[in-house]
């Protein structure tokens, strides 16, 4: 199953405007974090934003902001005022304990690309 | 810039060659992690080193195998190459593996073409 769902592929948002990406996860583990990334048509990875499971507040990181729903298991990435340079593939990932190892692995969703129109 | 470094950047190579890619971390990072980045499967999770010890693994296959030097570098080898290892290869680090809010910064990553 699933660990991580995007279930956007693609998404448009007219120059500053509000966009919501979404994202849900599943887990059995009540220790997680979740994170954003960025990945720009240059190919690199950009962190944005994280929020770890026991965190009472909704992540915030300046036009970033995480809309953290537990009992749904979703983690949603607002990203306001959108700009040209916010176009990019988004993937959402989830840290969680790796079995038997005592460390955590990453584990990515299959990412929604967002198009930015001026 | 991550502070993460990726060589080579592109690379073409032929069906059943062997092929190394090398990947330094940030300075003071202990932890390091592999993934595979194709157009169908999205971002896999291929294997992860803790300062120098092999702490998780992912969806990697038998023909590819990593190490952790003791300097913290890492290299992916990936042999008996077929058409469909041809992906984006990323080398991600971070301060530890065991702690559940670090995050991993990524390299540019390693363009892989089998022809």
């Amino acid at each position: 199953a699933q660990k991580i769902t995007q279930t956007q592929p693609g998404m448009f948002v007219q120059e500053k405007e509000a966009v919501t990406l979404d994202c849900t996860y599943d887990t059995s583990d009540p220790s997680y974090g979740l994170f954003w990334y960025k990945q720009p048509s240059s190919g690199e990875m950009i962190f944005l934003i994280y929020q770890g499971s026991y965190d009472q507040q909704n992540a915030t990181e300046g036009r970033y902001s995480l809309n953290f729903q537990k009992a749904r298991k979703s983690a949603n990435l607002v990203i306001s005022a959108s700009q040209l340079g916010d176009s990019a593939m988004y993937f959402c990932a989830m840290r969680e304990k790796y079995s038997g190892a005592g460390s955590y692995q990453l584990t990515f969703g299959k990412g929604t690309k967002l198009s930015v129109i001026p | 810039d991550s502070g993460v470094t990726q060589t080579p950047k592109h690379l073409i190579t032929a069906t059943g060659q062997r092929v190394t890619l090398r990947c330094s971390p940030r300075s003071g990072d202990l932890s390091v992690y592999w993934y595979q980045q194709s157009l169908d499967q999205g971002l896999q999770f291929l294997i992860q080193y803790y300062n120098g010890e092999e702490r998780a693994k992912g969806n990697i296959l038998e023909r590819f195998s990593a190490q952790q030097f003791p300097d913290l570098h890492s290299e992916l080898n990936l042999s008996s190459l077929e058409l469909g290892d041809s992906a984006l290869y990323f080398c991600a680090s971070s301060v530890s593996g065991q702690r559940m809010n670090t995050e991993a910064f990524f390299g540019q990553g390693t363009r892989l073409t089998v022809v």
